[in-house]
């Protein structure tokens, strides 16, 4: 079975800093991977996706990913933090396209002014 | 534009009385599911459908079930409400080939 770990419960960063969420996950088979943030009180939106080709994923909001398949890892960076990024992310894996996407426990980005 | 809705957005009730949550999608997608979500676990998948008559178990359906009698709708009904399915309930929708999921905005269920 796979499984989605999020390191990291609580990031905090200042605001015009570094953003980065880690992702691992474990699969012995090729995975779909995928970012989705979770603004408060509302549903969850896609950042970006990975499914094949180019490792390296760009998304909205200026974030990107990089597949790593040594690493089994699929962490989230954005280069320079703005207030609004202030959400929850999730990481999450599925296989074969099957659309049975297996979360991560999500982590909590706040940010400082 | 297309959309997914749930409803209510906010229940209270009381254990062991049934329980009925609605999803409603007009993006025409095969393919909806039923979360929870609770602190510390992320999401958990309850179940899912990929097409009308279709419904299939996740891994944490024990007192839920769901019926698909058409494309656009797939309710989540408890029922026998119990303190544990206190949660927050996000359906989705997606469509073959992009591996992407449309969330709803979720219903907050209380049980007490």
């Amino acid at each position: 079975a796979q499984s989605v770990t999020q390191l990291g419960s609580h990031v905090s960063v200042s605001e015009g800093a570094l953003v980065l969420l880690r992702c691992n996950y474990s699969s012995s088979v090729p995975p779909y991977l995928f970012w989705y943030v979770q603004y408060p009180n509302q549903g969850l939106q896609l950042l970006l996706k990975y499914t094949t080709g180019a490792t390296l994923v760009k998304g909205i909001n200026g974030f990107e990913a990089e597949f790593k398949k040594s690493e089994t890892s699929f962490h989230l960076t954005k280069p320079s933090a703005h207030m609004s990024d202030a959400a929850e992310y999730f990481c999450a894996v599925s296989f074969s396209n099957d659309y049975k996407l297996s979360f991560g426990a999500g982590t909590t980005v706040t940010v400082r002014a | 534009d297309a959309e997914i809705t749930q409803s209510p957005r906010h229940k209270i009730t009381e254990t062991g009385r049934q329980v009925t949550l609605a999803c409603h999608q007009t993006w025409n997608h095969n393919n909806m599911f039923w979360y929870r979500q609770d602190l510390g676990h992320g999401l958990r998948l309850i179940h899912y459908s990929y097409g009308v008559q279709d419904t299939n178990k996740g891994e944490v359906s024990d007192g839920y079930s769901v019926s698909r009698s058409n494309t656009e709708d797939l309710p989540l009904t408890l029922e026998s409400a119990a303190s544990s399915q206190t949660s927050v309930y996000f359906c989705a929708s997606g469509a073959y080939g992009t591996g992407e999921l449309f969330f709803g905005e979720g219903s907050r269920l209380t049980v007490l």
